[in-house]
Formats: C-alpha cells, structure tokens, sequence
C-alpha cells in the first residue's frame, strides 16, 4: 500500500526558511492531493496546505503567504517551504494523502527552530 | 475559519464502555466531517469521513453521527487499542481545521 516519508533539517534557524520533503511509494502518486498538516509537541493538528499532482494549491491564511509547495511527478515527491520561521513553527510536520480528509499519513518529522 | 470544538477534552473510561465524542462546529459544515485516532508519537489514523462513514478496516464498533454544527463519534464498547486522542476535522470550507483533540483514559 502506499507509503509516505517527511524528510528534511531537523533544527532550522530563526527566520529562514524550513523545506521539506515527502516520499511517496507503493501506490498510485498522480490524480491525488497531497496535504501537509503540523503539530507542535503536545497540542492538536494544524492544515498547512495541500496541492494536487498538476500544481494546484490550497493554503492556510493564517501562515500569511509563508508556504510554498511544488510538486515533482517524475520522483513522486511533494515539498513544502515555509519562510521567516520563528519558534511558533515549531512542530512535528506530516504528509499525508487527500484533498478533504487525510489517509494515509506520514510518520512525521520533528522540526526545531532554534538559534 | 470556522472553528471547531470538543468535548470533553479529556475521557476517563473502562473497557467495555460506551464512549461518546462530541465536536461542534462554529457555523454549519452539513456532513463534512471527519474522524482521526492518533496514539502517542504516532500520526493520526483516518477513522470515518462524511459524517458517519467508516472507512474500510475500521472496526464496526466506531460509529459517527450528525449534520449541521453538532457531531458525535461514539465507540459502543472500548477496547485497550481504543485509548488514544480522537480529533475531528471539517471539510465545509477551506482551510480546513481540526478540533482540538479528545483524550481517551484509561479510567
């Protein structure tokens, strides 16, 4: 079944720019929305944004034109680039498969932003 | 954004309860709502869509209810794999948004 893995830097610094990477494998990568969702330690799910396999994006307001994601069909690959991050971005960050509710998810990757 | 409540925040049940999950929205998002089960350090497990459709491989004793503004996710008799936080998500109107968990105890 498919498969989905977060990668990326673990410790970003204040005010730059968070990227990351997502995996797909195992499954049927084209004609999907592939969605980011974020979850700092200890609190609920937040929806970043989600594209679809032709480039189409949806974002949150509340990141305020911060995120940036693309699509690379050829390696069944979504990114995201959040921008000007502080420690509020502070988060365990997920992928996941779908356009209105989400399944399956990534396992998640943990990202810092510290001096 | 419409805003999305639980409640209780926390539950503290035995196995072999019925538990029942309440999620209120902020305005109407008719049946679109979905149900989530994340255990500690893992990513959520997508439960039921629409309101009370249950997707494939999840067990028959979840069930979801609702329309409107008020959702109910009940589970007729927990069991030990059961105790976990529950969220509910709206998909009415972009951005999409989640409540803010319900935690299920052990009692």
């Amino acid at each position: 079944q498919v498969q989905l893995q977060e990668s990326g830097p673990g410790l970003v610094k204040p005010s730059e720019t968070l990227s990351l990477i997502c995996s797909v494998s195992g499954g049927s990568f084209s004609s999907h929305y592939w969605s980011w969702i974020r979850q700092p330690a200890g609190k609920g799910l937040e929806w970043i944004g989600q594209i679809d396999t032709s480039g189409s994006t949806n974002n949150n307001p509340s990141l305020k034109g911060r995120v940036t994601m693309s699509v690379d069909t050829s390696k069944s690959q979504i990114s995201l680039k959040l921008s000007s991050v502080t420690a509020a971005d502070t988060a365990v960050y997920f992928c996941a498969r779908g356009k209105n509710w989400f399944d399956p998810w990534g396992q998640g990757t943990l990202v810092t932003v510290s001096s | 954004d419409i805003q999305m409540t639980q409640s209780p925040s926390t539950l503290s049940a035995s196995v072999g309860d019925r538990v029942t999950i309440t999620c209120r929205a902020s305005q109407s998002i008719s049946s679109w709502l979905a149900w989530y089960q994340q255990k500690p350090g893992k990513a959520p497990k997508f439960l039921i869509y629409k309101a009370s459709s249950l997707e494939s491989g999840v067990p028959s004793r979840f069930s979801g209810s609702g329309s409107g503004t008020e959702f109910t996710l009940t589970i007729s008799s927990l069991q030990p794999d059961d105790f976990a936080t529950y969220y509910c998500q709206q998909y009415n109107d972009y951005p999409w948004t989640f409540g803010q968990g319900t935690k299920v105890e052990i009692k």
